[in-house]
């Protein structure tokens, strides 16, 4: 079936630095949605994107199709940015990804 | 605007009896809906989804089953609880393949 490799699967980063998080699909996905999980449970969606890059903030997100990935940036990370980050994608089947635990450490 | 309404918050539940989860989404007709499960400290597995009334596509067996008796309504259930069914339920929708958003969840543990 459609799988989805997160990494890295954990991560620490100072207040205002900022690092990559990445995507592998084994199998050609349509659009990739990233989300942050928070201590509540509660899923944010942070992009949507069917092809190309999107910015919002200090995230950037880039799909690119053809060669399977995804990638979601985190500039300036802030205390608020610490939580479990998802990328998923699929059909009507969605698979998620294992999820990259961020702590931003002040 | 769309608003997604799950129910209970939590709940607390001995192995061997039933349960019912409950979501209701508003503001759009004929939507997907979704549940999904999260062990503690897991990923979401995706359980079911319907694309419409009175229609349900397993995608994992784990002895839960659900119903969408109306457009809005997405119901989770099992007659007989197992330990392993503790977790994060979330119930989520879309319009046809595009973004997905989720509810808040129910927090499920089986004593």
């Amino acid at each position: 079936g459609d799988q989805v490799e997160q990494s890295p699967s954990a991560l620490s980063l100072h207040e205002g630095t900022g690092s990559a998080l990445r995507c592998n699909f084994t199998t050609t996905m349509r659009a990739v949605q990233w989300f942050q999980q928070n201590s509540r449970g509660s899923l944010i969606n942070l992009f949507y994107l069917a092809s190309g890059t999107k910015e919002n903030g200090r995230l950037k997100s880039t799909f690119n199709s053809k060669e399977s990935y995804s990638t979601l940036h985190i500039r300036d990370a802030q205390l608020e940015d610490s939580g479990t980050y998802f990328c998923a994608a699929g059909n009507y089947k969605y698979v998620f990804g294992a999820g990259t635990r961020l702590k931003v450490i002040a | 605007a769309q608003t997604i309404h799950q129910w209970p918050v939590a709940e607390i539940k001995a192995v061997g009896s039933p349960l019912s989860l409950g979501c209701t989404i508003k503001g759009k007709s004929s939507p997907n809906l979704y549940w999904y499960w999260q062990a503690t400290g897991g990923t979401l597995q995706q359980l079911f989804y319907s694309i419409t009334v009175g229609q349900v596509e397993s995608v994992v067996q784990l002895n839960l089953s659900a119903s969408r008796p109306k457009d809005d309504q997405f119901i989770l259930s099992t007659e007989k609880l197992l330990l392993s069914h503790s977790g994060f339920y979330l119930c989520a929708w879309s319009l046809d393949e595009t973004e997905v958003f989720f509810g808040k969840g129910t927090r499920l543990t089986v004593v």
